[in-house]
């Protein structure tokens, strides 16, 4: 089992519509968590973090956490071409190390 | 605030030739890591440092890997001799002291030849 866990995709929704990507971790010790966009070509660009159960919202970003189900979501509302990417998961277990998922990537077309 | 500055940007080289990579972090961000990224894949951590000492150099393959730090600020990142199976995506990266946030380089893309 993968220490963390995506879909790889293509995830492809219309524009205007709610992107749901979702990933899960095997380290129940893990405190933080981290979602990154990443272009093609480019470097990952920190988005979303996350440190407790619920919520967290940030303009059309919505980070969701259950630690008890070990699942962390990331939900983008009113998606635009521009969002069209790929988005990493990352989570800091017990070894003090940022593990990052493999990446779901997110069409979105007009 | 300027990001973390990463030099150079493409590199291609031919198998057995040596390689180095220079990253400079975010200004008052101690600590910094190295990640390596392949194709479709997500980065992979090489080395962390806080300040000038590794404290994680766990997945760095010191036979041909070898990283420094000198005065806590920039880093460098060599490997000796490259081989075949390096080329891939060499990100720097950099988190402050308060926060577990890391924000990445631009990178440097290697390609062995």
């Amino acid at each position: 089992q993968k220490e963390v866990e995506q879909n790889s995709g293509p995830l492809s929704v219309p524009e205007g519509a709610i992107a749901s990507l979702n990933c899960t971790y095997s380290d129940r010790g893990s405190q933080s968590f981290f979602w990154y966009r990443q272009y093609s070509g480019k470097s990952p660009e920190l988005i979303m973090s996350i440190y407790s159960n619920g919520d967290k919202e940030d303009g059309r970003f919505t980070a969701q956490l259950n630690k008890a189900s070990q699942y962390v979501s990331l939900l983008i509302r009113d998606s635009q071409p521009s969002d069209s990417a790929t988005y990493l998961c990352a989570v800091k277990g017990g070894t003090d190390k940022l593990i990052f998922g493999t990446g779901t990537r997110l069409q979105v077309f007009p | 605030e300027a990001g973390v500055v990463q030099s150079p940007r493409y590199k291609i080289i031919e198998k057995k030739q040596p390689v180095a990579f220079w990253c400079n972090p975010i200004s008052g961000h101690n600590t910094l890591y190295w990640y390596l990224q392949n194709l479709g894949q997500g980065p992979e951590l090489l080395i962390r440092y806080e300040n000038e000492e590794a404290v994680d150099d766990s997945q760095l393959p010191k036979d041909r890997f070898s990283a420094e730090r000198l005065k806590g600020v920039d880093s460098t990142l060599k490997i000796q001799p490259a081989e075949l199976g390096d080329s891939a995506v060499y990100l720097c990266a950099s988190s402050p002291r308060t926060t577990n946030e890391q924000f990445f380089g631009p990178g440097t893309r290697l390609t062995v030849l």
